[in-house]
């Protein structure tokens, strides 16, 4: 069936070091987005792409949709402690209906 | 944005006994609202597809005696655990959208963590 995998499942970095992760769709998506959930919260919300090779960025965060549209990746730089939390992308699957979610990416940043 | 609401946050039952989460989207109409589970440190896992005035969706795998769904208005959904165990145990979210399709934002619930003992 459809997937979405994303890599890594952990990342820990220092505060002010940049931090990127990664995802990719076992299929064409229309489009792709991008979650975060903070710790013993529920996700909220960052942005969607939906242009080959789409990039947009949201302050320290830069997102990035692939040529052919079955990846994505997510950037921030110089992270922040606020910015610790759990990054999902997801994308529609075949029937557009439904919303895959990949195993995001959780980050921790070290003071 | 629109907001999700869900109720309660927190919820302990014994084993045997049922518990209902709703889910009820404020300030929107909803025609379509999904539950997710979460187990810790893991993914969303969609586990069925709520629809308003019909029988909800179930994903492949998911009980859907176990887990009642019941959608009987545009701004409220819920989900029923019944007779829950141990397993059952988990963080269970709720989302909707503004849109039918999935190329729109999806607004989650605060989610419901579940203990059974």
């Amino acid at each position: 069936g459809q997937q979405v995998m994303q890599i890594p499942q952990y990342q820990h970095v220092q505060e002010g070091e940049d931090f990127t992760t990664y995802c990719n769709s076992s299929t064409t998506l229309s489009n792709i987005q991008w979650y975060k959930q903070r710790p013993g919260g529920h996700p909220v919300f960052l942005i969607q792409l939906v242009k080959s090779g789409e990039v947009k960025k949201q302050k320290r965060l830069t997102f990035q949709f692939g040529e052919a549209k079955k990846n994505s990746s997510l950037h921030i730089t110089a992270t922040q402690t606020t910015d610790v939390g759990t990054y999902f992308c997801a994308g529609p699957d075949t029937g557009g209906f439904k919303t895959i979610f990949g195993a995001g990416t959780r980050l921790f940043v070290k003071a | 944005g629109a907001v999700v609401s869900q109720h309660p946050s927190r919820v302990i039952c014994k084993s045997g006994t049922s518990v209902k989460i709703e889910c009820r989207s404020l300030d929107f109409q909803a025609t379509t609202m999904f539950w997710y589970r979460q187990f810790p440190k893991q993914s969303l896992m969609l586990m069925a597809t709520s629809n308003e005035g019909s029988k909800a969706t179930y994903e492949q795998g998911v009980e859907k005696d176990k887990f009642l769904i019941n959608h009987a208005s545009l701004t409220l959904s819920t989900l029923t655990v019944t007779s829950a165990h141990p397993e059952d145990s988990s963080f269970y979210i709720c989302s909707a959208r503004l849109g039918g399709q999935a190329n729109t934002e999806a607004f989650f619930g605060q989610g419901t963590r579940l203990t059974v003992v």
